[in-house]
């Protein structure tokens, strides 16, 4: 009930080509969907979020694509660039009284130059 | 930077140890998250505290416990380690008037040997 699936589990991308990494969730009660980028040795850094009431959320290179009735979204990353080389997690807000985040897997992005 | 430390950076410890981390968020910051982030994976929530009560739980065992301090500090309590506790640990601090965000420290590497 509370997971959320990710994919893919890495990939790699030319420079100045466009990232895509997907997430698909279950529970309808999540409320808000973050994505999160760390690089190593570091702390998850909040990239973009989107909530399930708007389709598309754009922010500079990051776009986030949202399907509420597929229960799933996704990260665009334009013209990607080998400092974005990280890896990405998306992540759904639950509230059980208490506001707790469940994160997919993580997908390790490779921006080769 | 998000303004949540943690201490330590690293830590080792042997098995049936105990162990607690250190974590400092800003003014105003009164809600605190604790992740365990295994290699490879995604952040999994351990437990949050609010005004110095735990007020959320995640799959963990009671020997996970914690405490929040009124000048914005916490701690996360491990005790007897296993071998299986060897992760990440990170912290969050949620601002009051911005539910939305989670702002992650850059975690503690406990290696359980």
């Amino acid at each position: 009930q509370q997971q959320v699936k990710q994919s893919p589990q890495s990939l790699i991308v030319q420079k100045g080509g466009i990232s895509i990494i997907n997430c698909a969730y279950e529970n309808t009660a999540f409320d808000y969907f973050p994505w999160y980028q760390q690089f190593p040795g570091k702390g998850p850094a909040l990239l973009i979020a989107i909530r399930p009431d708007v389709s598309e959320k754009k922010e500079g290179r990051f776009t986030i694509s949202f399907n509420k009735s597929a229960k799933q979204f996704s990260l665009h990353i334009m013209d990607s660039q080998p400092g974005d080389s990280a890896t990405y997690f998306c992540a759904a807000r639950g509230h059980l009284g208490y506001s707790t985040l469940t994160f997919g897997k993580g997908t390790m992005l490779l921006v080769s130059p | 930077e998000t303004g949540v430390t943690q201490s330590p950076t690293h830590l080792i410890k042997t098995r049936g140890q105990q162990v607690t981390l250190r974590c400092s968020s800003q003014s105003g910051h009164n809600t605190v998250s604790w992740y365990q982030q295994a290699l490879g994976q995604g952040p999994q929530f351990i437990f949050q505290y609010y005004r110095e009560e735990e007020n959320g739980r995640g799959n963990f065992p009671p020997r996970f416990s914690g405490l929040q301090f009124p000048n914005y500090s916490s701690e996360l309590n491990v005790n007897a380690l296993e071998l299986d506790d060897s992760a990440l640990y990170l912290c969050a601090s949620i601002p009051d008037l911005e539910e939305d965000t989670q702002y992650f420290g850059p975690g503690t590497r406990l290696t359980v040997l």
